[in-house]
């Protein structure tokens, strides 16, 4: 039990469905992220939020969507993916954005994604 | 650009020793986190450093030289259940995540 809890653990979509990820944080903490970990490669921060508002968004495609409804739970909705899109979806927390070095980020457990 | 360097994949024998490098550039340096992560599973923080030296913590201890851009984590009296990728990441001026791709260790009995 790391504190952050990702729904689905696993999921399968063809390119023309919408899904959405789900994620859920119970250690009170004021920051959420959505990373991509592709084999081999290192993690890709894709959306950064800070009290439910967005403050990164790395040039991600407009087929990936994030939403913030509250400090506790993001969400990262999905339209139309492509194959290269199949990786592991991390969501992870943090006390806070940026302000000390120490701020550690705790990581879910991932999402599997795989488009067909 | 920034980079964070870290071997693919090593191995080593339970009950040894091994040491996983990490070479950072990046713009500017607010500390040096490590992370393990077991296949299928979160990634869980290890350790952080920012200042010089080394960072002791059971089994694992995690040593930083700021002047080379170089950090390395020990882990001693290694375990079946070492067998994971670590992470290096580096937090830069921005106090933005800079990470390495990971290092496979594999543990052979």
């Amino acid at each position: 039990e790391t504190g952050v809890t990702q729904t689905p653990r696993h999921l399968v979509m063809g390119m023309t469905n919408k899904k959405s990820l789900k994620c859920e944080q119970h250690l009170g903490h004021n920051a959420m992220y959505w990373y991509k970990q592709s084999a081999k490669k290192p993690l890709e921060l894709m959306f950064v939020y800070s009290l439910e508002e967005r403050v990164e968004n790395n040039s991600v495609p407009s087929r990936f969507s994030p939403e913030c409804p509250n400090s506790s739970h993001l969400f990262l909705h999905l339209h139309t993916l492509q194959p290269e899109d199949s990786a592991l979806y991390l969501c992870a927390s943090s006390l806070q954005v940026g302000g000390t070095g120490g701020n550690t980020i705790y990581f879910g457990e991932g999402s599997w994604l795989t488009v067909v | 650009g920034q980079n964070i360097d870290q071997p693919t994949e090593m191995t080593a024998t339970e009950g040894a020793i091994v040491q996983i490098n990490c070479t950072y550039q990046t713009s500017g340096f607010n500390g040096l986190f490590w992370y393990q992560q077991h296949a299928g599973e979160a990634p869980t923080f290890l350790s952080y450093n920012v200042l010089d030296g080394l960072e002791e913590k059971g089994r694992f201890s995690s040593f930083l030289s700021r002047s080379k851009g170089y950090s390395y984590l020990l882990l001693k009296e290694l375990q079946m259940k070492d067998s994971a990728s670590y992470l290096c990441a580096v937090m830069d001026s921005n106090y933005q995540l800079i990470w390495g791709a990971g290092t496979k260790l594999i543990i052979k009995p």
